[in-house]
This record gives structure tokens, sequence and C-alpha cells, in this order.
């Protein structure tokens, strides 16, 4: 059963930083693209970032470019986000999600999603 | 970018309605197109892949069609597990995008 479960959410003031994980359990790490997903109060979904399954190159949407790093540790088959100089706007509850496709793009369905952690930016 | 545009953004309905949500993309993704049901404090799930390719244990009262930059998502006869929110995502290029949502309520 695949299952992911985030944490290291929490309240940070404007320009502070914050890393959240992802463990990942019941599939092949490796062979999967992950992707970062954010929902914000009263918005639709936002896709954040995504890292690659066979040799983990990182994507970003415009909005985190520069300021969020992706990044896994396959020996603890955990994905991370470290947030820097975050902003009020960055403020929502971030899914991780396994992508759809063995050995697939970036590019894909998001076959399985975990419940989520909260980030609060606020002073 | 692709811009993905659903409607309507809410839709009140009872149990053992039909209902039909769209979700229009700026330009074509061929058929690179996912559906997801969220529920207020749970994660998304996946319901419909490649427009119209049912997600294993999903209720065949669900259902997805079209290509290009028109889709569909049906629910032919709602039923109360079925409140939820819904979102389009697009497949196709980078940066993944999702349509606004579509909030199914109880009339």
């Amino acid at each position: 059963e695949v299952q992911l479960l985030e944490s290291g959410g929490g309240l940070v003031q404007p320009g502070g930083s914050l890393r959240l994980s992802c463990a990942a359990s019941g599939f092949t790490f490796t062979n999967y693209a992950m992707s970062w997903v954010r929902l914000a109060p009263g918005k639709g979904l936002e896709w954040v970032s995504a890292v690659t399954g066979v040799d983990g190159r990182p994507y970003y949407a415009d909005s985190v470019e520069g300021r969020f790093t992706i990044s896994r540790d396959i020996s603890k088959n955990t994905l991370y986000l470290q947030m820097n100089s975050l902003r009020t706007d960055d403020t929502a509850v971030y899914y991780c999600a396994k992508h759809w496709t063995i050995f697939g793009a970036v590019t894909d369905t998001l076959e399985y999603w975990g419940q989520g952690a909260l980030v609060t930016v606020s002073s | 970018d692709i811009q993905m545009t659903q409607s309507p953004s809410s839709v009140s309905a009872s149990v053992g309605d039909r209902v039909t949500i769209t979700c229009r993309a700026s330009q074509s993704i061929s058929n690179w197109l996912a559906w997801y049901q969220q529920k207020p404090g749970k994660a998304p799930k996946l319901l419909i892949y490649a427009a119209s390719n049912l997600q294993s244990g999903v209720p065949s009262r669900f259902s997805g069609s079209g290509s290009g930059t028109d889709f569909t998502l049906t629910l032919s006869s709602l039923q109360p597990e079925d409140f939820a929110t819904y979102y389009c995502q697009q497949a196709n290029s980078l940066p993944l995008t999702f349509g606004g949502g579509t909030k199914v309520e109880i009339k």
C-alpha cells in the first residue's frame, strides 16, 4: 500500500524558512517522479515543484523558483521541500504526491497524495 | 502556461441527480487530463486519468470524456459521499496546472 506522510509544517514569520518532509512507502521510490502541490485558503490547487525519479532532476513553478528547493534522500525514501524567504502568500496546505508513470516524466497524473502539512506565514 | 478553466465553480444538487463539470484548456492537451476529488481536510483523490480512464476502485457512476481542449466529468447519480470539490489537471506540459475547482453541494 502506498503511503505518503508529510511533516514539518508550522507557523513562520515572513522572510523565514521551513523544511517539509514526505516519508514514502509502498513503492520503489526512485522509479517515480514526485511533486509538491499546495492549497491556499480560498484558492485552488497549485503545483509547486517536482523531481524526476531516475535522476532527481528538479523543476519549479515560477512563483517559488529561487526560494524553494526540492530534494530527496533515497536511503530514507523521503522527499523534502526547503522553503526560504517565505511570504504570506505561501500560506497553504502542502501535499506531496507520487506520479503515475513508472520511469515517467514529471508531466504526469498524480496518483497518490499525502494528507498535507499546513504552513502558515504570518507575523 | 496552460490555463485550465473549470465550470461551474459550484453546483447545488440532490442525491440521485446527474452532475456534469466541464474543463477547458487554453491550448490542446490531447488526452493529458486528470480529475480529482477533494473533501475538506483530506488529500485529493484521483478519479480519472487520461481524460476517460477510471482509476481502480472508483465507482462507475464517475466518467470522463473529451480530448484536445474540452473535457467533461460526469457523475451519473449523485451519492451522499460525492459531495466534495472536484479539480481537473493538465499533464501535457510544465507547469502542471489545475482548474479552479467545482464545489458540489447538497441542495
